[in-house]
Formats: structure tokens, sequence, C-alpha cells
């Protein structure tokens, strides 16, 4: 496709479950990023893959969070045992190269609601 | 560590006014900067850019300079338009890779 596709678009989960969502990054983008964004904040930096290898999950808030990009395309953020606190929207975002010089394609986001 | 911080919102506008958001970061090594503008209903998108001091980053009619002596990237636009309205995101870069984000501006341009 044309930019960053996310999917689900929203989800909403009861408190305890386990969620999984989608990134399909633009084709051929080496660097992928993801974010979360709190209602009326900035988005916040997750965890960042270099094709297949994660390079850096600084950001990951608890040990319930896990990402993968196991070829290096197609990246799923899973989060088990949901909580409330994880209601946010998660942010994908692709990048040619990863450097400084390389902007950052977002896709639309999924919107979390745990309740 | 690395922090950005941008005016808070709401800022409401008639059309033509002049805009400026302000956004400071903190000074640490030599970042790049960025405003990224997210429309109703759309991803983040990059504005404009900046990858040292003095550059002048521009698009859409709107202008940020990187000031490394006052630490701020500050958004202008001349005459805003209705379709401007957006939630506008300032940003620095740390490492080559990772972004700091502000809170973001909502910006409401009345006609």
């Amino acid at each position: 496709g044309a930019g960053v596709s996310q999917s689900p678009r929203y989800k909403v989960a009861k408190r305890g479950q386990d969620v999984a969502l989608r990134c399909d990054p633009i084709s051929g983008h080496v660097s992928l990023f993801w974010y979360q964004q709190a209602l009326g904040q900035g988005p916040e930096f997750l965890t960042y893959f270099q094709n297949e290898a994660q390079l850096d999950k600084s950001g990951l808030p608890s040990d319930r969070f896990f990402a993968e990009r196991p070829e290096g395309s197609v990246s799923t953020l899973k989060i088990q045992r949901t909580q409330q606190e994880d209601s946010a929207v998660y942010l994908c975002a692709s990048s040619l190269a990863g450097g400084r010089d390389s902007p950052l394609h977002f896709g639309n986001g999924t919107r979390l609601t745990v309740t | 560590g690395d922090s950005v911080t941008q005016m808070e919102g709401p800022v409401t506008l008639s059309e033509e006014a002049f805009l400026t958001i302000n956004c400071t970061y903190t000074a640490t090594g030599y970042p790049s900067l960025f405003w990224y503008v997210q429309y109703p209903g759309e991803g983040l998108q990059l504005l404009l850019k900046a990858t040292k001091a003095d550059d002048k980053g521009s698009n859409k009619g709107f202008e940020a300079t990187y000031r490394k002596e006052t630490t701020s990237f500050h958004l202008e636009k001349g005459s805003v338009q209705v379709s401007d309205s957006a939630v506008y995101f300032c940003a620095r870069g740390g490492s080559n890779y990772k972004l700091t984000f502000g809170k973001g501006t909502l910006l409401t341009v009345n006609p």
C-alpha cells in the first residue's frame, strides 16, 4: 500500500485480556517504530526494529508488552493481561533508513480501550 | 533526559491571523528538530524539519528556525486558513532514530 497500515483501528479489551496490534510498514522500509500516545499527550517511544532485529525496547513500559517483526516487514505489538493504564493510541511508524535525516511515516494508529 | 516543551493549547484564531506555537528543547547533543501535524482522523505527518543550528524548515507556508542560543524551534505562519486546523507536535531527534515529542497544541481556525 501507499502508507503505513495499522489494524485494528479500534480495540476494546476487558482488563486481563491479551491483545495483538498489527502494523504493515511501507514496502522496503528498513526501520519500524512503535509509539504510545496517551490522551492529551505526545507520542512516547516504545521500541525500534531495523529489519527483523529489535535494536531498542527501552520504552516498553512492562514485561507485559512484547513486539516482534520476524520477517523484517509486518510487526505485531502484543500486550498481555491488559490493564486500564494501557488505554492509549498505539502508533506505528516506518522509515527507509532510520537515520536522523530519514523521515518517519506514521500509520493512523490503533486506539486501545481497556475496560 | 531529552525533552520538548511546547505551548499548551488550545489555540483559536480567525482566518488570516498570524500563528506562533512556541517550542523549546533540551540542549543535549546536536538534535534534529521537527514539527509534525495531525489532521482530524489522520495519522501524524511531517510538516517540516531542521537538522542544524540556524537552519530554517518550511512547508505549506509554515516556518520554524533552529535557534541554538535559545534552544527553541517556534512554528510560525503568516496567514492561517481553516484547513490548518489540526494538532501540532514539536519533536527532537535524540540518537539517530528516536524522537521525543511535545504534548501537542490544538489549533482551531475559524472562518
